[in-house]
């Protein structure tokens, strides 16, 4: 079966660069999620869009945006870059809001 | 005090043996009530999915939920080295593509 796609999977920047993760959600999935996970951490909560929409938010900084285009993949806008950014980041995606999430393999974003 | 709390372990048992793992929570809104294994620096794969209190058995697993006492379980049964990993409990209240607030995780270790 199809899963949610993440790109790219490894990424390094410098401090104060910008990066952009993409997520293309299981086909048919209409929503998708953002969190974050530090090392040794539980994912937290970053944004949800549902049909392009953003739906809820949770704890994503200021410096970070992010969107759902009209194929209903997503993708994650960091800017000026911190060390404490350094962390797996998951999109997930569901069905028309159903509380069933299904995760992707990450980005593994590491700020230097 | 977080919202969901969970022992990160390790828990180590034999192979064989029956598991239980467990959370509890504050927010008495959560309705829904999912539990996730994740392997080391993978994305998080949903093993069940509750909604209020009762049981779900899927297989080996066994999901449990008694929102009187804000308190959820996951019982493996026959476990296998390969269930190995680290287990996230994960809950919404619902009512929109809300996030997810999860536990630390507990580190199991299933020893051959």
């Amino acid at each position: 079966a199809a899963g949610v796609i993440q790109s790219p999977r490894h990424l390094i920047k410098e401090k104060r660069e910008t990066a952009t993760l993409k997520c293309y959600p299981i086909p048919r999935h209409d929503t998708v999620y953002w969190y974050q996970q530090g090392p040794g951490q539980d994912p937290q909560f970053l944004i949800s869009f549902y049909e392009k929409m953003q739906s809820d938010k949770g704890s994503i900084p200021d410096r970070f945006s992010a969107q759902q285009f009209s194929d209903y993949h997503s993708e994650l806008n960091m800017s000026s870059l911190e060390l404490g950014d350094s962390a797996l980041y998951f999109c997930a995606s569901s069905f028309q809001i159903q509380y069933e999430q299904f995760f992707g393999p990450g980005t593994r974003l590491t700020v230097l | 005090q977080k919202e969901v709390e969970q022992d990160p372990g390790p828990l180590s048992v034999p192979e064989g043996a029956i598991v239980s793992l467990n959370c509890t929570y504050s927010n008495s809104a959560f309705q829904y009530f999912m539990w996730y294994r994740q392997y080391s620096r993978k994305g998080p794969e949903l093993l069940m999915y509750t909604y209020s209190s009762g049981n779900k058995e899927d297989g080996r697993f066994t999901a449990q939920v008694d929102k009187s006492s804000k308190y959820i379980s996951l019982f493996i049964r026959d476990s296998q080295p390969s269930d190995s990993a680290t287990y996230l409990c994960a809950m919404i209240s619902g009512g929109g593509a809300d996030g997810l607030t999860f536990g630390k995780g507990t580190h199991l270790i299933i020893q051959p």
